[in-house]
């Protein structure tokens, strides 16, 4: 069970939008650790999507975007399309464990 | 555009030594960590380990006894040793970039990272 906790599924319709949470502790999260997201596609290795919280790498569509507040970080997607259908994964660093580490992924699912 | 690439055993015995190296092209070795990292079938991420280009290195506490990383700077490459492996080792092994920023939060420095990019992955199953 990963300190930072996600949902372990969220669905959408195409065009639509959905968020995923990432809930930490005061160890990671809220002691102000940065949170940055990966999208893995299946089969394939995860993808940097956002960093520092609400960055987007270069080639990130703006469709994505990244948010954070006390213990907690979250990730958005509008205007959902079937290629977003992938797992995400939140990343921090937790100095009570002193190791860097994900949340358990949430897969999306674009109806 | 810095690609990693990587290579090892896919198929080991219990008790047998996990090894599997990484290499950097298109980029500079110094001034970023080198990392290991696992995802059990159908699983989430598990982080294993970092080594810098001096050879330094830090690893998850739950898997410190068991690994060893080393690193060629002559070739731009990286290793994983991780021994006395298990059934429970069996996962898709990624190595990958950390970039780190140091910080001061509330008062304290510390030292933040993000993974980018990632190699492309090797599955090691560990069977009888």
């Amino acid at each position: 069970q990963s300190v930072l906790t996600q949902p372990p599924s969220v669905s959408g319709a195409p065009g639509q939008r959905v968020t995923i949470s990432c809930t930490g502790t005061s160890s990671n999260i809220g002691a102000g650790y940065d949170v940055h997201w990966y999208q893995q596609l299946p089969g394939t290795a995860p993808k940097l999507l956002i960093y520092e919280d609400t960055n987007r790498p270069s080639g990130v569509p703006d469709r994505f975007s990244g948010s954070k507040s006390g213990t907690s970080a979250s990730l958005a997607i509008t205007g959902l399309q079937t290629e977003d259908e992938a797992d995400y994964y939140c990343q921090s660093y937790d100095s009570s464990l002193s190791l860097w580490m994900f949340g358990g992924g949430t897969t999306l699912t674009v109806l | 555009q810095v690609q990693l690439q990587q290579w090892g055993a896919g198929l080991l015995k219990p008790s047998e030594t996990l090894s599997l190296t990484c290499a950097v092209y298109g980029g500079s070795f110094s001034g970023y960590s080198w990392n290991w990292i696992r995802q059990p079938p159908g699983k989430g991420l598990e982080w294993i380990g970092e080594i810098n280009h001096s050879g330094i290195t830090n690893s998850n506490p739950s898997l410190k006894s068991r690994v060893t990383m080393s690193v060629d700077t002559s070739k731009n490459q990286f290793s994983l040793n991780l021994t006395s492996v298990t059934a429970a080792d069996t996962a898709m092994y990624y190595c990958a970039r950390a970039l780190t920023v140091r910080r001061m939060l509330r008062g304290v420095l510390t030292r933040q990272g993000r993974f980018d990019p990632w190699g492309q992955g090797t599955l090691v199953t560990v069977s009888s």
